[in-house]
This record gives C-alpha cells, structure tokens and sequence, in this order.
C-alpha cells in the first residue's frame, strides 16, 4: 500500500489500550466537525461528527471532545484493534451555508497485535 | 446503496501531457466535491458543484485544471497539461445537500503520477 506516514504525526497502541488523537482546528468560527479515518489505498471514510453547540458526542467506541476555547478537538477510540489502523484526518465546517470542509495535515494510528 | 464510483484507479502520464478523471456520485446526490490529496497531506477541494453548477471552485488553478458536471450527474476533472507537482490522489465526494452539516462520502480516489 502507499505510504502515506512519511511526515504525518504517528501514535503507536498495543491492542485493546484506548487511544487518543489529537487536532487543532484553524477558525474559531468554524461551527461543524468531522473526523474521516483513511485507510491505505482507500478515500476517507466517515467516524464522528460534532457541532459547536456541543463539547462531546459518542458513538461506538468512539468520542469526540471539543474545545472552542483552544479550539482544540480530539478523537478518543476504546478498546484500539488492528483495523483502527489507519490515517485519522480532523476536517472543519466554516459558518458559509456551504458544506465546504477544511481538512487538517491527519495523524497516523498503528495498531499493534 | 453504492458509493462513489471513480476511475480510473491509477494513471501514469508524462508532464505536459493531459489526463482525464471520472466520477460517479451516491444517487440522489445534489453535491459532488473534487480533491486533491497530496501524499503525506488531508484531502484540498478543488472544486464543489450544486448540481451542475458550480458552488466554490477558488482553489482550482484554472490555467490548467477544469471541471464539469453537465447534467448535475457524473462528473470529469480534467489537467491540461500536468505538471510534475499535479502527483497526487484525485478523490471525488459527494453529500446529499450543500448546506453547511452535511457528511461528505468520498470515492476510493484516483491515484496520478506524473514523470
């Protein structure tokens, strides 16, 4: 697969610790957040999002904490497995009325057995 | 339901040549968003469509790049010539909607090296 890690942030896990990535998003008024998992070879795929109104949101195995004052967002993941694996990307929504998505420079998560 | 379908997969051209990407949007979708991923680097839009029109294509360098989308369906991407720094992943998203909460689907992408 391509090697996508050659400069990316890297955070190394054994299976079945929890995991924490982090991102610091560029526009305090950016009101909407995603995180995107990319796996090598693959287009980014879908985890968690969260609004502004909101400083947590779960889902399974998954959380997502925002913090608007250091504008700092972080994605926590129970319970790591290999399949975590992959290239983590934080992406911010400005206030627009339009669905463009600021994607930040990502983290990579390897996972081991 | 099907995702966003891309081709090609890979292309190899030389620089000053032309090269052409498709793609394929999750039926009913109303917005189709084209990206450049730089390797190493998140995805950077290129251009954003509403149906065939065109939302935000600031970030498109238009002496070389174009993009259409002539029946608000399936789409091309076009560079006209490359140049050795265009080496990258094209990827394709779509969402439903273009309002500002809306989750982007994106395609396996296009991977092109220019030499």
């Amino acid at each position: 697969g391509e090697s996508v890690g050659l400069h990316l942030p890297t955070l190394s896990v054994q299976e079945g610790d929890n995991s924490i990535i982090n991102c610091a998003y560029s526009n305090s008024a950016s009101d909407y957040f995603i995180w995107y998992k990319q796996e090598s070879g693959k287009g980014p795929q879908f985890i968690i999002d969260i609004r502004s109104n909101m400083d947590k949101r779960q889902g399974q195995r998954v959380t997502v904490l925002l913090n608007k004052t250091v504008k700092h967002l972080s994605l926590q993941i129970a319970a790591t497995q290999p399949g975590d694996s992959a290239v983590y990307f934080c992406a911010e929504n400005l206030n627009s009325g339009y669905s463009t998505l600021t994607f930040g420079k990502g983290t990579m998560l390897l996972v081991s057995p | 339901e099907a995702g966003v379908a891309q081709s090609p997969r890979y292309k190899i051209i030389e620089k000053r040549q032309s090269v052409a990407f498709w793609c394929n949007p999750i039926s009913g979708h109303a917005t189709l968003y084209w990206y450049q991923q730089i390797l190493g680097q998140g995805p950077k839009l290129l251009i954003q469509f509403q149906n065939n029109g065109v939302v935000d294509d600031s970030q498109l360098p238009k002496d070389r790049f174009s993009a259409e989308r002539l029946k608000g369906v399936d789409s091309t991407l076009k560079i006209q010539p490359a140049k050795l720094e265009d080496s990258a992943v094209y990827l394709c998203a779509s969402s439903l909607r273009t309002s500002g909460r809306e989750t982007q689907y994106f395609g396996p992408g296009t991977r092109l090296l220019v030499l």
